[in-house]
């Protein structure tokens, strides 16, 4: 396992289209987030899960936005019906961590998604 | 609301400078701060992390240092290389809420300070 690995690398759609993205976290980290960065711009936070459970999500992250991480491994992120202002790197980053305790944060590549 | 700012936006050195990046938060309740690199197009590479309780990390030609109190952290590059140019982020992740809580780990990032190193 050589880190967090994040697919597709790019994707390229037409505004209206649902988009799924996929991150397999390194292989004992249990806290898994999804992170939006936009040109110029740091990374924002979206969504976090400890195994399983989707523990906190942002106001970021509206209604057509949703993820999963249903076997507590890896996670998708779904966009529907995307929109211009969706074009972004969608970041993926996992942890361990028990309690308040927390390893540092490792990321993906990446997913640049572009809306035409 | 914890907000992360980092200076400056961009700098250009000569190879072989020493130069420092800055970053502040205006909370300085965090439990970490987390220092990452970031090529064009690519994702986040960990630099160093420093517990709230620490005042510095070395990683080879890099030292970080956190005054919490105050609310501002510094990378320091030592003798800088091309191969150094990039973007450097500063994150801070908050520590847990009162009577317990769920954002373990999230982080609130600057906008990155954007370095060139050139020959």
């Amino acid at each position: 396992d050589t880190g967090v690995s994040q697919n597709p690398r790019h994707k390229i759609t037409k505004r209206g289209q649902n988009v799924t993205f996929r991150c397999d976290p390194i292989s004992e980290h249990n806290r898994l987030y999804w992170y939006r960065q936009t040109l110029g711009q740091g990374p924002e936070f979206l969504t976090y899960f400890q195994n399983e459970a989707q523990l906190e999500k942002s106001r970021l992250l509206s209604d057509r936005f949703s993820a999963e991480r249903p076997k507590g491994s890896f996670s998708t992120l779904e966009i529907q019906r995307t929109e211009q202002g969706d074009s972004a790197m969608y970041l993926c980053a996992s942890s361990q961590g028990t309690g308040v305790r927390n390893t540092e944060a490792f990321f993906g590549q990446g997913t640049r998604l572009t809306v035409v | 609301k914890q907000e992360v700012t980092q200076i400056p936006a961009a700098l250009s050195v000569p190879e072989g400078e020493n130069l420092v990046l800055n970053c502040s938060f205006t909370d300085s309740a965090i439990y970490n701060l987390q220092w990452f690199r970031q090529d064009p197009g690519k994702g986040l590479t960990s630099l160093l992390l420093i517990q709230s309780s620490q005042r510095e990390q070395t990683s080879g030609r890099l030292n970080a240092s956190l005054d919490k109190s105050s609310g501002r952290s510094t990378l320091y590059i030592a003798a800088s290389q091309p191969g150094d140019s990039a973007t450097y982020l500063c994150a801070v992740r908050p520590p847990p809420r009162m009577g317990g809580g769920t954002s373990y780990g999230k982080l609130t990032f600057g906008q990155g300070t954007i370095l060139t190193v050139h020959p």
